[in-house]
């Protein structure tokens, strides 16, 4: 079956840096995506990686290994706003995206 | 990044009335939508996923006569919700996927999100 794996919550301090991890089983694969979303509003996309290695955006970089079927997204220097759920979701042999169920990001002070 | 619209953004209507969602995808071709729905605290859930000039394929558990969706353009998708409940209250979130470069995008519209009284 398919499936996305990712920690379902996190807390970290600000001006830290997080590390949010996902690993994947998806029939085929076209790429790997992580999403932003905070409360009551749609997911905003954040990255797309579909070869090995470090993707780097600003405060964002997210790495991909497919042979270990695992991604991360690296946030530094956290801010308040940074405070959301973040999504991991695999596109698989059909382009359809499968979704992990988030993993709620809790940045105190 | 790609832009998609929604609209309305919110919507408020009786229950028995039917109400619809506009998903327009602004600078890029999408090729597929999907609809998703999310309850409060709760993670997304696709309810269909519609090509251009096709009819939609519909998840199992959600009733394609009370979600009619129509893809009428590579810009527009609908989703209609006819006969609402309050049931149906929810956070109603349309996605276009277009490729650009070779490569497969999707982007999420703002949602919508329906009360029904």
């Amino acid at each position: 079956g398919q499936n996305i794996d990712q920690p379902t919550e996190m807390t970290a301090t600000e001006g830290a840096i997080v590390q949010i991890n996902c690993t994947y089983q998806t029939s085929g694969f076209n790429g790997l995506f992580w999403y932003q979303q905070h409360a009551g509003e749609a997911p905003t996309f954040l990255s797309y990686n579909v070869l090995d290695g470090l993707e780097e955006k600003g405060r964002f970089s997210s790495f991909l290994s497919r042979s270990k079927g695992y991604s991360y997204l690296l946030l530094k220097e956290l801010q308040m706003k940074d405070s959301a759920s973040y999504l991991c979701a695999s596109m698989d042999s059909n382009y359809q995206l499968i979704w992990g169920a988030g993993t709620k990001l809790i940045i105190k002070p | 990044g790609a832009v998609v619209s929604q609209h309305p953004s919110w919507v408020i209507c009786k229950s028995g009335t039917s109400v619809k969602i506009e998903c327009r995808s602004l600078d890029f071709q999408a090729t597929t939508m999907f609809w998703y729905r999310q309850f409060p605290k709760q993670s997304l859930m696709l309810m269909a996923t519609s090509n251009e000039g096709s009819k939609a394929t519909y998840e199992q558990g959600v009733e394609k006569d009370k979600f009619l969706i129509n893809h009428a353009s590579l810009t527009l998708s609908t989703l209609t919700v006819t006969s609402a409940h309050p049931e149906d209250s929810s956070f109603y979130i349309c996605s276009a996927r277009g490729r650009r470069e070779g490569i497969y995008e999707q982007y999420f519209g703002p949602g919508t999100r329906l009360t029904v009284t």
